[in-house]
């Protein structure tokens, strides 16, 4: 049972763009919503990450939007750049319970010129 | 700084055979994880380590082993290597309590043939 739930499997935007990348989550215990990036080769790397008594963070071109009502967060990249392109990330912490995460199936973006 | 190591980078095993991955970690963390990635499966977590001398299951434990053997060190080990363990391999470390982020190693890829 996915408990988080990512969308789209893939995204193709160019240059300039902005890319959009959604998550939906069931369990109200998650306490914690990072977003990893992820180049080929490579592990994962946080991006930016969000608690839930915001609802925005940004940081550079790097926005989370947090909808606490309808269990949802997304990123937005503004003026996405061709070195933008890997693979998205979102996942959520259990309270209590250091760092282990559940991550959703991973986004490939594509910038394109 | 090296961050998280993960030896080896590739293996490729025959069905039945046995194996240990192996992660050291030099940022002093507490707590330290497997997870495995599977293409639309996005990263699973299979044991993590809260703290030294501590070791519990994740989502997907079944045919896996692990050994926290100090602070810097947590192996992960295949018995009986099935096929349905080829998969690319993520060990991660983090502080126990804080901020939450992982730091992630470059990843070990196991094919199981």
């Amino acid at each position: 049972q996915q408990q988080v739930k990512q969308s789209p499997q893939s995204l193709i935007v160019q240059k300039g763009g902005i890319s959009i990348i959604n998550c939906a989550y069931e369990n109200t215990a998650f306490d914690y919503f990072p977003w990893y990036q992820q180049f080929p080769g490579k592990g994962p790397a946080l991006l930016i990450a969000i608690r839930p008594d915001v609802s925005e963070k940004k940081e550079g071109r790097f926005t989370i939007s947090f909808n606490k009502s309808a269990k949802q967060f997304s990123l937005h990249i503004m003026d996405s750049q061709p070195g933008d392109s890997a693979t998205y990330f979102c996942a959520a912490r259990y309270t209590g319970t250091a760092s282990k995460l559940t991550f959703g199936t991973g986004t490939r973006l594509q910038v394109t010129l | 700084n090296a961050g998280v190591t993960q030896t080896p980078k590739f293996q490729v095993l025959k069905t039945g055979q046995s194996m240990t991955l192996q992660c050291a970690q030099d940022m002093n963390h507490n707590s330290m994880y497997w997870y495995r990635q599977d293409p639309g499966m996005g990263l699973r977590l299979i044991y993590y380590s809260a703290s030294e001398g501590t070791t519990d299951k994740g989502e997907v434990p079944n045919g896996y082993n692990v050994s926290r053997l100090n602070k810097r060190e947590f192996s992960l080990r295949l018995e009986s290597a099935a096929p349905s363990q080829t998969s690319v391999y993520f060990c991660a470390s983090s502080e126990f309590r804080g901020a939450g982020e992982l730091f992630f190693g470059e990843g070990s890829r196991l094919t199981v043939l």
